[in-house]
């Protein structure tokens, strides 16, 4: 069964701190990793997919797949990160999306 | 459009109504697909489009949901004789058919059912 676990519902840190999001998944196979983000009022956005490689906002993601986790970095939170971010899944010859439930960052200033 | 386009945006229906929602998607986008989003979970995929034809309706939860997309570009989520559970924020995304791609999401219907 396709599965993405995210363990915080909500993540709180101060500007300049660094910040990590967690994402787990269960796949039987090689699936594509993304991290989807909705900031206030506005609609569900792709952040970064890990096929790609790329540093987006300062934002990067690893895929191990030892430990079947895709966590979400930034070295130092800025104020316009605060959103809901979700990791999701895409399995092999499928395009539909299985996200995890979610996790609400907060940064402080 | 700029973007993937959903109406209504907000939706009361009473228990037992039948509901209509549309999704306009990004101009040449083959793939569509509808996604529920109850209060406080991520989204759940319901349903999947390749033009005209419903590859995928897996995550339709009951006989009570129907989708549509007979032209291969608008798409029609229906919903018969609505119960409370059905309360949630339904998106519509599209993308370009290639495995990988971006999904482009709409700003979601909320439906409430009272």
């Amino acid at each position: 069964a396709q599965r993405v676990t995210q363990p915080e519902k909500l993540l709180s840190v101060f500007k300049g701190a660094p910040v990590e999001l967690k994402c787990n998944y269960s796949y039987s196979g090689s699936p594509e990793l993304f991290w989807y983000v909705q900031y206030s009022r506005q609609r569900l956005q792709l952040l970064l997919r890990h096929i790609s490689r790329e540093s987006i906002k300062g934002f990067t993601a690893d895929l191990n797949k030892g430990e079947t986790s895709f966590h979400l970095k930034k070295p130092f939170a800025q104020e316009e990160d605060s959103a809901m971010y979700y990791c999701a899944l895409s399995g092999q010859g499928a395009q539909k999306l299985v996200f995890g439930q979610g996790t609400r960052l907060t940064i402080n200033p | 459009g700029a973007g993937v386009s959903q109406s209504p945006r907000y939706k009361v229906a009473k228990r037992g109504q039948d509901v209509a929602l549309r999704c306009d998607p990004i101009s040449g986008h083959v793939s569509l697909f509808w996604y529920q989003q109850a209060l406080g979970q991520g989204p759940e995929f319901l349903t999947y489009f390749q033009n005209e034809a419903q590859l995928d309706k897996s995550g339709l939860p009951s006989d009570r949901f129907f989708a549509e997309r007979p032209e291969g570009s608008v798409s029609t989520l229906k919903i018969q004789r609505t119960q409370q559970e059905d309360s949630a924020v339904y998106l519509c995304a599209s993308s370009s058919y290639k495995e990988g791609t971006e999904a482009f999401f709409g700003q979601g219907t909320r439906l409430t059912v009272v």
